[in-house]
């Protein structure tokens, strides 16, 4: 069975100080990887995928995701917050089947 | 392109009674999926529709879940009768392929959601 390990569930950050927010998956067969962002009252967002290919995976409003096979991870990261950064961020593994199994999120602050 | 459309937004409803969520997913989606989302949770499926035909609703409390997707368009939800438990934002989604094959791109497009009280 897959899970999704979100390894932090608030990150505070200064606006335009980086960020990195973790997550790990534990899966025996070759999965795809997601982020989402969840921004008050809305449904989730698509942030930037892994399929296959080069494992630094660049996505919508400046963020990236590096994926490491050796340590089942796929860290988001972004070199500069904003704050309307701020919302609530979901790492999600498929193994292709469409079903999504998500972390259990990580609240991002950005403050002034 | 007009995204997933949900309805109602916001319900309130006493425990043991029934309630129902409506989707409209984007037009031409093959796939549609019905999430619960637990505040301070990551959603769940609860059940995946290709078309009109179920793909997965092992996470499906039957007992008092059913879900529909006439015409392989629209779907509705249904919980009868409700249990406190049940409290969360109800998320449907829709994808345009079926199953993904190994190199073939896919996404979910999510909906806002149905906020979902049970005093």
């Amino acid at each position: 069975a897959q899970s999704v390990t979100q390894l932090d569930s608030q990150v505070p950050v200064f606006e335009e100080a980086p960020v990195e927010l973790r997550c790990n998956y534990s899966s025996s067969v070759s999965v795809y990887l997601f982020w989402y962002v969840q921004y008050p009252n809305q449904g989730l967002q698509l942030l930037l995928k892994y399929l296959s290919g080069s494992t630094l995976v660049k996505g919508i409003n400046g963020f990236e995701a590096e994926f490491n096979k050796s340590q089942t991870s796929f860290h988001l990261r972004k070199p500069s917050v904003h704050i309307s950064d701020t919302a609530e961020y979901f790492c999600a593994v498929s193994r292709g089947y469409n079903k999504l199994i998500f972390g259990a999120g990580t609240r991002l602050a950005v403050h002034p | 392109e007009a995204g997933v459309a949900q309805s109602p937004r916001y319900k309130i409803i006493e425990k043991r009674q029934s309630v129902a969520f409506w989707c409209n997913p984007i037009s031409g989606h093959a796939t549609l999926y019905w999430y619960q989302q637990i505040l301070g949770q990551g959603p769940k499926l609860l059940i995946q529709f290709q078309n009109n035909g179920v793909v997965d609703d092992s996470q499906l409390p039957k007992d008092r879940f059913s879900a529909e997707r006439l015409k392989g368009v629209d779907s509705t939800l249904k919980i009868q009768p409700a249990k406190l438990e049940d409290s969360a934002v109800y998320l449907c989604a829709s994808s345009l392929v079926g199953q993904a094959r190994a190199g073939s791109p896919y996404e979910q497009y999510f909906g806002p959601g149905t906020r979902l009280t049970v005093t």
